[in-house]
């Protein structure tokens, strides 16, 4: 099935350091989400984008629906021990009955103390 | 809001045995997806209900994979004669078209299934 491109596919830094992700798309989307997944759990939602150009914060995340509509990009600043986890990206259009969400593969966030 | 809860979290059953898993969305949302994951993964669609109707279907939903949202409320996805290949984690997820966002979906914790 449609995948986005996320990258990188894994980080391993140093606590305290910015991270920053992204995704692209080869179609346009009407909503970007930011997804957190730990071992074993659904994914929690970090960050809902709706508008083109829309820059959101979510305490030290802030994410950005680009102008193009076929990208977004995260963004963790100050990154701590417990930001360890893996992140999705995933969007959607409103085509039709179409409401299933397009997912990238995930960055894999490792931080070391 | 209570979150999305499934039922159990785990499952181990052996080949051939048919599993059943339930969901209950967040209170008043209309939509309700059910997802696979397998290791490395994102989740990929499975199937979508709009209050009680399902409304659309993944190919990947063979003909031994049934769900079903009989009051618009929880669903249940039943496997039957499971394959090991059926082993992932099964995730739901609900959303509400106006309060919580356009296609902004809310996952509950998933049920791992392992078919030995």
């Amino acid at each position: 099935g449609q995948q986005l491109n996320q990258s990188p596919q894994s980080m391993f830094i140093q606590e305290g350091e910015d991270v920053s992700m992204n995704c692209t798309s080869s179609s346009i989307f009407n909503t970007w989400l930011w997804y957190k997944q730990d071992p074993g759990e659904g994914p929690v939602l970090l960050i809902a984008l709706y508008k083109a150009g829309e820059l959101t914060s979510n305490g030290r995340l802030t994410a950005q629906f680009g102008i193009t509509r076929k990208d977004s990009f995260l963004n963790i600043s100050a990154s701590i021990p417990s930001d360890v986890g893996i992140y999705f990206c995933a969007g959607a259009t409103n085509a039709g009955n179409n409401r299933k969400l397009i997912w990238g593969l995930g960055t894999s966030l490792a931080v070391n103390p | 809001d209570t979150g999305v809860s499934q039922d159990p979290r785990h499952k181990i059953t052996k080949r051939g045995q048919n599993v059943t898993f339930r969901c209950d969305p967040i209170s008043e949302h209309n939509r309700l997806y059910w997802y696979r994951q397998t290791l490395g993964q994102g989740p990929e669609f499975l199937t979508y209900f709009q209050n009680e109707a399902q409304l659309e279907k993944s190919r990947l939903l063979s003909d031994r994979f049934s769900a079903e949202r009989p009051k618009g409320s929880f669903s249940t996805l039943e496997i039957q004669r499971t394959e090991q290949g059926d082993s992932a984690m099964y995730l739901c997820a609900s959303s509400h078209p106006v309060r919580a966002g356009r296609n902004t979906q809310y996952f509950g914790p998933g049920t791992r299934l392992t078919v030995l």
